[in-house]
């Protein structure tokens, strides 16, 4: 079955380093890949998505993620962090056709410390 | 431009008591539609999608119900609320014409409590 692991539940960081939010899928062909970002009580806003070509997605906010089949993951990085990305962000894996719903992974929540 | 409203923002309803969440889409024509419910310290779990007017798909069997009576609203409803049935409420819309595995964009969302 299709499925998606984010393996950290929440990372801390400080303020201008660097950040890498993992996330690995399941699926058997090519799927359509996003990172949704979730602020506290709001809903999810779209940072990138991946459907095909480059591998290098840029998305908003500075964030970008790289496709690699080979180790079925889609990790979201983004060199210096702010203090505003302290948030909740979500992997999602769909696919090009078919019956098949996005799943979403169970979230990784950022802090960010001074 | 595209947006998606729900309302209530919170609600807190009695465990047996009906409910009623009501999403709209502005700016945009015949959109798939998604009711999400998101639970504390997990992911959003699919509770119902819609491609078009009375054309509902249930993802997990519950005391809910959905219902799409015009092409940009989508209410999602209860007879008798139940404990586990808190939670965050997201709506979320789709372009018509793509999977429905596509990018979404979502509401602003619906706190419920059931006490």
């Amino acid at each position: 079955a299709q499925s998606v692991t984010q393996p950290d539940i929440h990372i801390t960081v400080s303020e201008g380093a660097s950040l890498e939010l993992r996330c690995n899928y399941s699926y058997g062909a090519t799927p359509y890949l996003f990172w949704y970002v979730q602020s506290p009580g709001q809903g999810l806003q779209l940072l990138l998505k991946y459907f095909s070509g480059d591998t290098l997605v840029q998305g908003i906010k500075g964030f970008e993620a790289e496709f690699k089949r080979s180790q079925s993951s889609f990790n979201l990085r983004k060199p210096s962090v702010h203090w505003s990305d302290a948030a909740e962000y979500f992997c999602a894996v769909g696919a090009p056709s078919g019956g098949f719903k996005t799943i979403f992974g169970a979230g990784t929540r950022l802090f960010v410390k001074a | 431009s595209q947006t998606i409203h729900q309302w209530p923002a919170t609600l807190v309803q009695p465990v047996g008591s009906p409910l009623s969440l009501e999403c709209t889409v502005e700016g945009t024509s015949n959109p798939n539609l998604y009711w999400y419910r998101q639970a504390a310290g997990r992911g959003l779990q699919l509770l119902f999608y819609s491609v078009g007017i009375g054309q509902i798909s249930s993802e997990v069997p519950q005391n809910l119900s959905a219902s799409r009576p015009q092409d940009r609203q989508f209410i999602l409803s209860s007879k008798k609320l139940l404990l586990s049935d808190s939670g965050f409420y997201l709506c979320a819309w789709s372009h018509r014409g793509t999977s429905v595995s596509d990018t979404q964009y979502f509401g602003p969302g619906t706190r419920l409590t059931v006490l």
